[in-house]
């Protein structure tokens, strides 16, 4: 079982949109429409942003979407905002467990 | 509003047990649609998850850590518990009690802060 890969940092002007990439295996992400995506700001708690590849909990902007294209999953925001600088984590459900991400930090110039 | 709540000792010698209950409110434990997981992170690293229990006690495990944890659930008090046997330094780190929704949709939705939890003599 071994950690997804997301690119380390990404960063983006605001309005502007940004996209963190997230690739697994044909065990995890390839295998489950079971992706999902956390926001953790600095000395916080991690928070579901985005469940089931693209779906969002009540409360979460539509500016966030998710998408899935054989082993490797998406994360986009659109038109970014200063509170969207965090790191996010991506997760896959496989046989009964969750693997994550190593996490990307995102910068909003 | 769901709150879960961590609790534990913050300084753990090596070789010990690391143990921590997670106290849940505002909603049951014995949900028939949720399992109750620990999730931990290095300082400065990322996410791993430890495992998950169903209110009947069914458990999950991250292979990776599986010999060396327990997680139990209390359903009379709203609780559930993690147990990590001979640790090491590699140990600390934030570790957060969760609920982990494996039903109609997958994902963990509930987190507790976190408690900061570290192995040194």
């Amino acid at each position: 079982q071994s950690a997804l890969t997301q690119p380390p940092s990404v960063s983006g002007s605001p309005g502007q949109s940004v996209t963190i990439s997230c690739t697994g295996t044909s065990s995890d992400v390839g295998s489950y429409n079971r992706v999902s995506w956390y926001q953790q700001p600095p000395g916080t708690a991690p928070k579901l942003m985005i469940y089931d590849v693209s779906n969002r909990p009540s409360g979460v902007p539509d500016r966030f979407s998710g998408s899935k294209s054989g082993n490797t999953a998406s994360l986009t925001i659109s038109g970014l905002q200063a509170e969207d600088e965090a790191d996010y984590y991506c997760s896959s459900y496989t046989s009964s467990s969750w693997v994550f991400g190593g996490g990307t930090k995102l910068t909003v110039l | 509003q769901l709150q879960l709540q961590e609790s534990g000792p913050g300084l753990v010698k090596p070789s010990e047990t690391l143990s921590l209950t997670c106290t849940v409110s505002g909603g049951s434990i014995s949900s028939s649609s949720y399992y109750w997981g620990w999730i931990r992170q290095p300082p400065g690293k990322g996410l791993e998850w430890i495992g998950s229990i169903y209110y009947s006690g069914s458990t999950y495990y991250n292979p990776s850590l599986k010999s060396r944890v327990t997680i139990s659930v209390d359903t009379s008090k709203n609780q559930f518990s993690l147990k990590l046997s001979s640790v090491t330094a590699a140990d600390t780190a934030v570790y957060y009690c969760a609920r982990d929704e494996r039903w109609l949709q997958f994902g963990i939705d509930y987190w507790g802060q976190g408690t900061l939890v570290t192995v040194s003599s």
